[in-house]
């Protein structure tokens, strides 16, 4: 089975930061990888994801991700934020033959002025 | 841009009764799905549907759940018995190729 880590539960930066969350993941076998952003009272928003190919994934708002294999890692960067990113950010695994997607416990962003 | 819908957006319940949880999924995506969010805790997957019919369930996914596809725009998530513990955010999803799950809103469902 798939397990996801996501090494910080709270991330508080100042506002045209860089910011990086980090996420690991263990699975016997291979995994497609995405990140999610939930804002508050909102649902799920995918802001990328890794399928094959290239190991650098951008996505949406500025934000972009490497996967990491050898270290079995997917940490989502953004090189300068700003407020209307403050949200929780959900790193998630999917068995390339299963249908099923394994969440982190999820790293809450807070990007101050 | 294509939404999944979820209504209602909360509801609230008493315990024992039983509870039905609807979304209309993306029109041209063929797989379906059930997560749920505790407060405080990670998504959990429920439940996974595909060509009417379950493919996949998680521990949690007991004979108190139960999914439906009743016609070809709807999918409900169905709780028979409502527990204190069911309490939480319910979140449908769906996915056509490429594994560009497309999430809904959420159902907030307390138990009291």
């Amino acid at each position: 089975a798939q397990s996801v880590t996501q090494l910080d539960s709270q991330v508080p930066v100042f506002e045209e930061a860089p910011v990086e969350l980090r996420c690991n993941y263990s699975s016997s076998v291979s995994v497609y990888l995405f990140w999610y952003v939930q804002y508050p009272n909102q649902g799920l928003q995918l802001l990328l994801k890794y399928l094959s190919g290239s190991t650098l994934v951008k996505g949406i708002n500025g934000f972009e991700a490497e996967f990491n294999k050898s270290q079995t890692s997917f940490h989502l960067r953004k090189p300068s934020v700003h407020i209307s990113d403050t949200a929780e950010y959900f790193c998630a695994v999917l068995e390339t033959s299963g249908s099923r997607l394994t969440f982190g416990e999820g790293t809450q962003l807070t990007v101050n002025p | 841009e294509p939404e999944v819908t979820q209504t209602p957006s909360h509801q609230v319940t008493q315990m024992g009764q039983e509870v039905i949880l609807r979304c209309v999924p993306i029109s041209n995506h063929l797989y379906f799905y059930w997560y749920r969010q505790i407060l405080g805790q990670k998504v959990e997957f429920l439940v996974s549907f595909y060509n009417n019919e379950i493919s996949e369930k998680s521990e949690i996914f007991d004979d108190q759940f139960s999914v439906e596809r009743p016609d070809g725009s709807n999918f409900t998530l169905k709780i028979r018995s409502t527990k204190l513990e069911d309490s939480a955010m319910y979140f449908c999803a769906s996915s056509g190729a490429g594994y560009g799950y497309t999430f809904g809103s959420g159902t907030r469902l307390t138990v009291v």
